[in-house]
């Protein structure tokens, strides 16, 4: 069965420092990867998908990037964190690459900036 | 307006008793639709897809109404471990296709 993995699941950040969460699927070959960030009563924004390795879909304008080095890895970074980067940020999988997909979200990473 | 639109909750409900969420989107082209549960600090999961016949789940109905562009969850029977916020989801082909969320409605089960 296919699991998906995020760490760290909580993390405490200075304003100004960089930023690496990690996400990776177990199970399946050629996954779909999105990452989400979620504000604290929000809904759902997506940041980033991929459909392929070293291929990223940026949907938001910020100073958050993505990479997906390995088919079942997806990094989410930023280089000087703002106060505004504060979320739950989660990643997923899916794999139909149609509008019947259905996404499976990983257990997320709770980030504060300070 | 928001692409996807829900009730902004949140509902308090006791026991037993029957919940309906509605949920409304924009674009004429979504395709597929769905619903999510999310617990408190807790990731998405899917509740049930919501197909154009309707379809149920044991306690759980949904419907969908491509002409009113609505989108409907109804939990019979409600329980405490029902208390969530339910995610109305929606897909559309954009040449790609795009998922979007809505903002989620709060449910309190209380006994």
């Amino acid at each position: 069965s296919q699991t998906i993995h995020q760490w760290p699941a909580t993390l405490v950040q200075p304003v100004g420092s960089p930023l690496s969460l990690e996400c990776t699927v177990e199970g399946t070959s050629n996954p779909n990867l999105y990452w989400y960030r979620q504000a604290a009563g929000r809904g759902l924004q997506l940041l980033f998908y991929s459909v392929g390795i070293g291929q990223i879909s940026s949907e938001v304008p910020q100073n958050l990037s993505a990479s997906r080095p390995q088919d079942r890895q997806f990094i989410l970074s930023s280089k000087k964190l703002l106060l505004s980067d504060s979320g739950f940020y989660l990643c997923a999988w899916g794999l139909l690459g149609t509008t019947k997909e259905t996404q499976y979200f990983g257990p997320g990473t709770r980030l504060l900036v300070l | 307006r928001k692409e996807v639109e829900q009730d902004p909750g949140p509902f308090n409900v006791p026991e037993g008793a029957t919940v309906a969420f509605n949920c409304t989107y924009s674009n004429s082209a979504s395709q597929s639709f769905f619903w999510y549960r999310q617990d408190c600090r807790k990731e998405p999961k899917l509740l049930m897809s919501v197909y154009s016949s309707g379809n149920e789940d044991g306690r759980f109905t949904a419907q969908l109404n491509r002409a009113s562009q609505y989108i409907s969850l109804l939990i019979r029977d409600s329980k405490l471990s029902d208390s969530a916020t339910y995610l109305c989801v929606v897909t559309l082909n954009t040449g790609g296709f795009k998922t979007i969320f809505g903002a989620g409605t709060r449910l309190f089960v209380k006994a």
